[in-house]
């Protein structure tokens, strides 16, 4: 069965910095593999998703994903963080059909100071 | 832009009460799911629909849960007799070529 494992419970980072939020998954095949965010009290919106062909994703609100099938890793980046994308994120992988469940990980919860 | 709508947005009830969770995918979708988040922890996969049959659910989803599609429009999530441990933020999503479009999540708060 597939799993999503994300080491990092809590992160802050200063506003401007880079960030990096570490994902990795086991599943047997290619998966197909997304981050999703998620804001206090609010629903999970698509940053981005890898299905196939580059591995260098990007995705909305400057934020982008490199998958290493040799690492079984799924990292989202972004370059320099604003004070509003302080939100949980959550790595989801999915087995590969078209229509099969996603499965979460545990959720980063990301912090942003002034 | 097409959404997944939820309702009611939070709902609190009394234990053995019964719930109905109610959803409207986007519109052209087929393949239709319910997520549980309890509070401070991941989002868990309880069920997929399709065809107007259930095609998995995890070990989550008991005798106490139960889906359907009544009218072709609405998908419910129904519990029989909630438990406090049901108190959790439940995500409908239904898929479409690959991608899962959630619902904003209807809070339900078990007394």
């Amino acid at each position: 069965a597939q799993s999503v494992t994300q080491p990092d419970i809590h992160i802050t980072v200063s506003e401007g910095a880079s960030l990096e939020l570490r994902c990795n998954y086991s599943y047997g095949a290619t998966p197909y593999l997304f981050w999703y965010v998620q804001s206090p009290g609010q629903g999970l919106q698509l940053l981005l998703k890898y299905f196939s062909g580059d591995t260098l994703v990007q995705g909305i609100k400057g934020f982008e994903a490199e998958f290493k099938r040799s690492q079984s890793s799924f990292n989202l980046r972004k370059p320099s963080v604003h004070w509003s994308d302080a939100a949980e994120y959550f790595c989801a992988v999915g087995r590969g059909t078209s229509y099969d469940k996603v499965i979460f990980g545990p959720g980063t919860s990301l912090s942003v100071i002034p | 832009e097409p959404e997944v709508t939820q309702t009611p947005s939070h709902q609190v009830t009394q234990m053995g009460q019964e719930v109905i969770l109610r959803c409207v995918p986007i519109s052209n979708h087929l393949y239709f799911y319910w997520y549980r988040q309890i509070l401070g922890q991941k989002v868990e996969f309880l069920v997929s629909f399709y065809n107007n049959e259930i095609s998995e659910k995890s070990e989550i989803f008991d005798d106490q849960f139960s889906v359907e599609r009544p009218d072709g429009s609405n998908f419910t999530l129904k519990i029989r007799s909630t438990k406090l441990e049901d108190s959790a933020m439940y995500f409908c999503a239904s898929i479409y070529n690959i991608e899962a479009f959630f619902g904003q999540g209807t809070r339900l708060t078990v007394v």
